[in-house]
């Protein structure tokens, strides 16, 4: 869907595992954003990047690290997964910033 | 902190019936507002989005919303809704990057 997709979709992990979950986009946006979806929370901004590089936290970004070391992948870690961090991730993408977000399907993660 | 603010968690509505979602924004300055829908199972997809000019802005599928900068609102609205409306719909507000609301739950009966 417009270029963006996310992997794994789907995952179960340990509570104390690293996961890393990739973003990858064919549209070279400059921009690319990780949020997470909680019952009652909307989506709330995990990390973004303004470039290669460039990354900088969102409002809930304590445990997660990024790394965007090409245009077209945007990586989320979880050095040490918790149960808290059990959510849906999705990953959007922009042009401009100021423009509307295109976002991917989503990563479902359960960490038990 | 930049806050939204959607204050219809759960709406239930029958066919035909008319809509309207409200969303409030706390932040003061220059805003780009959007309304995102999400069907079951699915991403969120753009709706329509304001930038400047003339505060009544129409969407996708027969959605428009008005920017009254007065109320800090951006409500969105539909005339007549249909059972494939069902969806959540989510306000934002962007400044450094969006900020959602927590969302507003349609489920629309036949």
């Amino acid at each position: 869907d417009a270029g963006i997709t996310q992997s794994p979709r789907h995952k179960v992990t340990e509570t104390g595992t690293p996961v890393t979950l990739r973003c990858h986009q064919t549209e070279n946006h400059r921009y690319m954003y990780w949020y997470r979806q909680d019952p009652g929370h909307g989506l709330r901004l995990i990390h973004y990047s303004y470039g290669v590089k460039d990354t900088d936290k969102g409002e809930v970004s304590d445990g997660y690290s990024v790394s965007r070391s090409k245009t077209e992948d945007f990586l989320l870690t979880l050095e040490s997964a918790t149960s808290s961090q059990t959510s849906v991730y999705f990953c959007a993408i922009s042009e401009v910033q100021r423009y509307g977000y295109t976002f991917g399907s989503g990563t479902r993660l359960t960490v038990v | 902190a930049q806050s939204v603010s959607q204050h219809n968690h759960h709406v239930i509505l029958s066919e035909a019936a008319s809509l309207e979602l409200g969303c409030n924004y706390s932040y003061g300055g220059t805003v780009n507002l959007f309304w995102y829908v999400q069907y079951p199972g699915q991403h969120l997809q753009l709706l329509l989005k304001y930038f400047s000019g003339d505060p009544l802005v129409k969407g996708i599928k027969g959605f428009e919303a008005e920017f009254i900068k007065s109320k800090f609102s951006f409500n969105l609205r539909k005339p007549s809704v249909q059972w494939s409306d069902t969806a959540e719909y989510f306000c934002a507000v962007r400044r450094r990057a969006l900020t959602f609301g927590s969302g507003t739950r349609l489920q629309v009966q036949p």
